[in-house]
């Protein structure tokens, strides 16, 4: 099965800053990577799907790049309320593999 | 509104078996796949299993495979998850989640509010 590894596991950003979460597929998985955010004592809610398409109603200081192996999330500009966990998941094929996680938190 | 309610958790011993279920409504649940993905205390998200919108096509991660089955009436614009033989390691919180289209592979853009589970003597 191909398995996906996330990096950092966390970090820590002042606001205004600049994020970059990556994601790396074991195998390739063309485009089909979804990206999304838990914030503390909530349920995730999906921010990217296809690498790069923006989910409806999500800020567009987030954007998503890759294909093939190599993803990532980034955030242009860190917000307060952008403190969260953040997941990639592939979807070429099951199974549906999560990647780790990466914990955002402010600096 | 897309609304997705899960119950069905709670506390069960080691081997025993547990039902949950996911009352969706907001949109045409016979056109959209779901899938019940998991969260150990602490811990990341795990995929558990995917239902095409149909119901004739079924994957399960191999964690759960052979102990678990995903199931959907819609009728009753339900999914389920029979859980069988539960270990200590699939405690967790489970959640009902609708995919982003019928196609079984492809990302959830919606999620309930999850129902725990507990396995322990």
């Amino acid at each position: 099965d191909i398995q996906m590894t996330q990096s950092p596991s966390s970090l820590s950003a002042s606001v205004g800053d600049r994020v970059t979460i990556t994601c790396r597929a074991s195998q390739g998985i063309s485009n089909y990577l979804a990206w999304y955010q838990q914030k503390p004592g909530k349920v995730p809610k999906l921010l990217i799907y296809g690498a790069s398409t923006l989910q409806s109603g999500v800020p567009s200081r987030f954007s998503g790049s890759g294909s093939g192996t190599d993803f990532t999330l980034t955030i242009s500009s860190l917000q307060p309320e952008d403190v969260a966990s953040y997941y990639c998941q592939k979807y070429n094929t099951a199974p549906l593999t999560f990647g780790g996680g990466t914990k955002v938190e402010i600096k | 509104e897309v609304q997705l309610v899960e119950s069905g958790g709670g506390l069960v011993e080691p081997g025993g078996s547990l039902s949950l279920s996911c009352a969706a409504s907001g949109f045409i649940f016979s056109s959209y796949a779901m899938s019940w993905v998991r969260q150990a205390p602490g811990k990341g998200l795990e995929w558990v299993s995917s239902i095409s919108g149909g119901g004739n096509i079924t994957y399960y991660a191999d964690s759960v495979k052979g102990r678990f089955t995903i199931s959907r009436d819609t009728s009753k614009n339900t999914l389920y998850l029979q859980m069988n033989t539960l270990r200590a390691e699939d405690t967790a919180v489970y959640y009902c989640s609708k995919v982003r289209s019928e196609v079984v592979v492809a990302a959830s853009n919606y999620w309930g509010q999850g129902t725990p589970v507990t396995v322990s003597s």
